[in-house]
């Protein structure tokens, strides 16, 4: 089975911090995402990932960074984290293909105070 | 633009009765992808689903199914015999040619099922 893991299941941290959220897959995946998701609003996509060291911004980039140094990992930066950072971040991947799905891990609740 | 739309925030169910949940897209592409996601209370999501829009028939997968109307552009979630497990957040998401290779999807914000016993 694929699997898709994430570092924290919930983190509080503290305006300005610099916050790190860890996504690693198993399944030999070329690409990976990070998504937001915010209650009324769906998932939006952050940045992702086709490739080792390759990445491109998705809809809503803004006060975030990432990297992606090995296949299997894929990092989540804010730089000085903000109260309206507070969200649900759910990590994916999936292989580049047309029809695959995309894997998703058990998210990360990320509170700002 | 590409778009998903989920217009049902919330619905309820008796158990054992089907629920169709709605989704309508918007694309101009010719090739494109539908899935569906369950998320239960827990979190993580769930693939129920895949469409794609050269398949000629209606997607089947245990319970689910997806009523897949081209010219509407719609792709409705159907669940038969609704379980008390069933009750999640559904998503309705759709993947066409401007996402490529990257595999990227566009979600709509979901609807609540509440299955009742």
């Amino acid at each position: 089975d694929v699997k898709v893991t994430q570092s924290s299941r919930y983190l509080v941290k503290r305006t300005g911090e610099k916050v790190f959220l860890e996504c690693v897959q198993d399944m030999d995946h070329e690409n990976m995402f990070w998504y937001r998701q915010d209650p009324g609003l769906g998932l939006r996509l952050i940045y992702f990932s086709y490739d080792v060291k390759m990445k491109e911004k998705g809809d809503i980039p803004e006060g975030y960074s990432v990297s992606r140094e090995k296949k299997e990992r894929f990092s989540l930066i804010l730089e000085s984290a903000s109260t309206n950072q507070t969200s649900m971040y759910l990590c994916a991947s999936s292989l580049r293909s047309w029809a695959y799905e995309q894997y998703f891990g058990p998210g990360t609740r990320l509170t700002v105070t | 633009a590409q778009k998903i739309t989920q217009t049902q925030p919330g619905m309820f169910v008796q158990e054992k009765e089907a629920v169709t949940l709605d989704c309508t897209y918007d694309t101009s592409d010719q090739s494109y992808g539908l899935f569906w996601y369950k998320q239960p209370s827990s979190g993580e999501m769930i693939f129920l689903i895949y469409q794609g829009s050269y398949d000629e028939q209606n997607a089947t997968e245990g319970r689910y199914s997806l009523n897949f109307q081209k010219a509407r552009k719609s792709a409705n979630l159907v669940i038969s015999a609704s379980q008390l497990g069933d009750s999640a957040m559904y998503f309705c998401a759709m993947r066409d040619s401007y996402g490529g290779a990257t595999n990227k999807l566009i979600f709509g914000t979901g609807t609540l099922l509440a299955v009742q016993p």
